[in-house]
């Protein structure tokens, strides 16, 4: 069955990389498109970027120039590193399958703080 | 960017209301909106698919519909298991872009 599963550090101090992984099972990174999504404790959705199936990238305006999305097909593994991190940046990060949107990790806490 | 504006941001209702969250777009999107439930501690789930298409296994109590730029969910009769955050999406065009989420209560 199709599984998405994020994983990474719940604690990063502030001007730090984060590092995300979301590994991926019962569907083809080159079948599919993979999204990344946050939620700022209490806040809403955001949608930071995705790794299309070709291996085209699209991200946030936002937070292009701190953002980057690649993947490792062969361990069907999308990676998630943003940098410069600010304690605003502290929330859940979510990767959900692209397409319908019906498949979704549980989410990975991280707290930026010092 | 597509700015989605949706309202309201928080509201409580009884058991059988009838409710209504709204989501405006200040750019055509056509239907290519999902209305998402999500619940405490839970990852976000679709319900409306295409702006009025209901998602597989969610009630028909819920629906969606559209006019002009304005984007609708409703709930015919509450019942206490709609607690829930509800988010708009829309995919027409990169970036996607969410509402700011609504919080609905039960009185």
């Amino acid at each position: 069955q199709v599984q998405l599963t994020e994983s990474g550090p719940g604690l990063v101090h502030p001007s730090e990389t984060l590092s995300l992984t979301c590994t991926v099972s019962g569907f083809s990174l080159t079948g599919y498109s993979v999204y990344w999504v946050r939620q700022p404790s209490g806040k809403g959705l955001e949608w930071m970027g995705r790794m299309r199936y070709n291996g085209d990238t699209s991200y946030n305006s936002a937070l292009k120039s701190r953002l980057s999305i690649s993947r490792d097909t062969s361990k069907n593994q999308v990676f998630l590193k943003m940098n410069s991190l600010q304690t605003d940046d502290t929330g859940t990060y979510y990767c959900t399958r692209g397409g319908r949107f019906d498949y979704w990790g549980q989410g990975v806490m991280v707290t930026v703080s010092s | 960017d597509i700015q989605m504006t949706q309202s309201p941001s928080s509201m409580s209702a009884s058991l059988g209301d009838r409710v209504t969250i709204t989501c405006q777009a200040s750019q055509d999107i056509g239907n290519n909106l999902i209305w998402f439930q999500q619940k405490p501690g839970k990852s976000p789930r679709p319900m409306i698919y295409y702006a009025t298409n209901l998602a597989n296994g969610v009630p028909s109590r819920f629906s969606g519909s559209r006019s002009g730029s304005d984007y609708s969910l409703t709930i015919s009769s509450l019942e206490s298991e709609d607690m829930a955050d509800y988010h708009c999406l829309q995919y027409k065009q990169y970036p996607l872009t969410f509402g700011s989420g609504t919080k609905l209560e039960i009185k």
